[in-house]
């Protein structure tokens, strides 16, 4: 199994400000992935992120508002960017392990005022 | 694009009642399935996987599930539900050709002492 730490878990932000996720991998992993959970909704994708290439966007979803880092193995980043209250959610980080089991981190919950 | 149908939204059982969560997908090829259990406040957990082989697979806390190909379904069932199951349940699929993974909209289990 992979142990995935996400920072922050919760944060309050105000609206027009943007706000970096870290997810940290204890393990190398080829497929990271980012996900929202809008409150009392399923999980929505937002983008695979590459290693060493530009992160994929599912429809609806675009760099300019979601960028995404991924410099190696073991570490992705999260940009929620121009923030407004319909982007409170839970985003979170999940990953594969390399047997076809994706594995999700804890999550961090944002709040945008 | 494949899609997953969770048909009961809110479930609530007594205690040492049975259960039976419905989950239908729509994908033509080969898929891989997953239920994943939310407990309140907590981070999504696997509950039991399915790849290939037998299509009746066990999976933790007393979880097992049944996929039937003819019928695009991988149902989620337990003989005998406690108070602690209480919790949202999702439905996931993926396939060779789209490794992240497409959600149910979850079932919310209310299991009543």
């Amino acid at each position: 199994s992979a142990v995935i730490s996400q920072k922050p878990s919760r944060d309050i932000c105000q609206r027009g400000t943007s706000l970096t996720i870290q997810c940290q991998v204890d393990s190398q992993v080829t497929m990271m992935f980012w996900y929202r959970q809008q409150p009392g909704q399923s999980l929505t994708l937002i983008a695979t992120a590459n290693q060493g290439s530009e992160a994929t966007y599912e429809s609806g979803f675009v760099i300019d508002k979601f960028p995404i880092s991924r410099p190696n193995l073991t570490f992705s980043t999260l940009t929620v960017s121009n923030m407004s209250p319909e982007d409170s959610s839970i985003y979170l980080c999940s990953v594969e392990d390399g047997e076809n089991t994706i594995y999700f981190g804890e999550g961090s919950w944002l709040t945008v005022v | 694009a494949q899609s997953v149908s969770q048909h009961n939204h809110h479930v609530i059982l007594s205690e040492a009642a049975s259960l039976e969560l419905g989950c239908n997908y729509s994908y033509g090829g080969t898929v891989n399935l997953f239920w994943y259990v939310q407990y309140p406040g907590q981070h999504l957990q696997l509950l039991l996987k399915y790849f290939s082989g037998d299509p009746l697979v066990k999976g933790i806390k007393g979880f097992e599930a049944e996929f039937i190909k003819s019928k695009f379904s991988f149902n989620l069932r337990k003989p005998s539900v406690q108070w602690s199951d209480t919790a949202e349940y999702f439905c996931a699929v993926n396939h060779a050709g789209r490794r992240a993974l497409t959600f149910g909209s979850g079932t919310r289990l209310q299991v009543q002492p």
